[in-house]
């Protein structure tokens, strides 16, 4: 079945350290997407990228680094630098021709500080 | 003024009701409309998209759009203990081309139908 696949469910990071946050998808999306969820609020985009091998800055991007060397993959570290990294992280794709593809999400990532 | 605002809840409806949630947006020039469920510990689903004015009714769904008024609204029919969960309004503008534009959420309004 065609979808998005997010690795691992549940993450702990410990003080100074880097965590990568995975993210597969086989829809054929050009587009793909990270944001960030807190308690009570809605999402916030971190990055995002259109095409291979190229990514842009959303509105929270401190503190994270993304890489897009396949269509397919697009994966998310969170660096030492985050210093709240405490968050439900969900990966999304889109066709990115027109304006009118909506987003679909992966199941998640829920990462936690130890 | 939040680009995407969706009234506050918690909105708590019976069973067998119409639940009805509101969205306001500020950015006169948004295209695409969507509405996302999201049950408590998982990701957002798609439910529904909202391009032109007028209703669009989807089974028990009917979401309306209003570009003038800057508002989207989603009405659930014959509410069902399993439509508890949160609903997200989120926003597209179209930066033109191929471009990615911004696509923006609110924060969320947790319904809750009893039965």
């Amino acid at each position: 079945d065609g979808g998005i696949t997010q690795s691992p469910k549940y993450l702990f990071r410990k003080e100074g350290q880097n965590v990568t946050l995975s993210c597969e998808q086989n829809l054929n999306h050009d587009a793909m997407y990270w944001y960030r969820q807190d308690p009570g609020q809605g999402l916030r985009l971190i990055y995002y990228s259109q095409i291979v091998n190229d990514f842009q800055k959303g509105d929270i991007a401190e503190g994270y680094s993304v890489s897009r060397e396949k269509k397919e993959s697009f994966p998310l570290t969170v660096t030492s630098a985050q210093k709240n990294p405490t968050a439900f992280y969900l990966c999304a794709s889109s066709i990115v021709k027109g304006s009118n593809q909506p987003q679909h999400f992966g199941d998640g990532t829920r990462l936690s500080i130890l | 003024q939040k680009e995407v605002e969706q009234n506050s809840g918690p909105l708590s409806v019976p069973e067998g009701a119409i639940a009805s949630l509101n969205c306001t947006y500020s950015d006169r020039g948004s295209q695409s409309f969507f509405w996302y469920r999201q049950y408590s510990g998982k990701s957002p689903e798609l439910i529904m998209s909202i391009y032109s004015n007028g209703d669009k009714e989807d089974g028990r769904f009917t979401a309306q759009l209003n570009k003038a008024s800057q508002y989207v609204s989603l009405l659930i029919r014959d509410s069902q203990p399993s439509d508890s969960a949160t609903y997200l309004c989120a926003v597209y503008r179209n930066a033109g081309g191929t471009s990615y534009g911004k696509l923006t959420f609110g924060q969320g309004t947790i319904l809750t139908v009893h039965p």
